[in-house]
């Protein structure tokens, strides 16, 4: 079983929709909840973190955590063509006390 | 400089070689990591270091050895690779080791090819 699962999509949504990324992870006993996003050829930067469960809301997105169902997601309101990414999923486990990655969900926002 | 930086960019080497890359970081952390990551699979944890100790070895052969002289330099050296090894190699950094501490801040990686 992964620990950290993600649609690899590509998911393509029209500008001004709302796109919607899944995760789910295996850890029951998780803490920390990151949502990463990887231009092509750039490195992750972190564009979401979120530690209890509900919804988070930072500009156009928002976190959602639900513990009990081991999922989070990440909404992006009002998409841009400048959202057209990967966005990795990254989960906090206490096993082995490290940081594990879902293999990203390829977003194309289409103008 | 701010930040995490990696060099280099772009690294192309035969079998035989030996190279080694360059990462250090400008943030005042004291975990430093270094991370694979292929086309398709998750990223991959390959070595943490914390205050200069080495403290997690994934699993990783040893044509691949890490060092880490002060916490603000990381490095990787490469020695007889194959080339599945050809991948991105990201280096991170974090305050301190564990995931209680937030977000990991990752330089933009060295894109290394293996002949």
């Amino acid at each position: 079983q992964k620990e950290v699962e993600q649609n690899s999509g590509p998911l393509s949504v029209p500008e001004g929709a709302i796109a919607s990324l899944n995760c789910t992870y295996s850890d029951r006993g998780s803490q920390s909840f990151f949502w990463y996003r990887q231009y092509s050829g750039k490195s992750p930067e972190l564009i979401m973190s979120i530690y209890s469960n509900g919804d988070k809301e930072d500009g156009r997105f928002t976190a959602q955590l639900n513990k009990a169902s081991q999922y989070v997601s990440l909404l992006i309101r009002d998409s841009q063509p400048s959202d057209s990414a990967t966005y990795l999923c990254a989960v906090g486990m206490n096993t082995g006390n490290q940081f594990y990655f879902g293999t990203g969900t390829s977003l194309t926002v289409i103008p | 400089e701010t930040g995490v930086t990696q060099t280099p960019r772009h690294l192309v080497m035969g079998m035989t070689n030996k190279k080694s890359l360059k990462c250090e970081q400008h943030l005042g952390h004291n975990a430093m990591y270094w991370y694979k990551q292929s086309a398709k699979k998750p990223l991959e944890l390959m070595f943490v270091y914390s205050l200069e100790e080495r403290v997690e070895n994934n699993s990783v052969p040893s044509r691949f050895s890490p060092e880490c002289p002060n916490s603000s330099h990381l490095f990787l050296h490469l020695h007889t690779l194959q080339p599945e090894d050809s991948a991105l190699y990201l280096c991170a950094s974090s305050p301190v080791m564990g995931v209680s501490t937030g977000e990991l801040f990752f330089g933009e990686g060295s894109r290394l090819t293996v002949l």
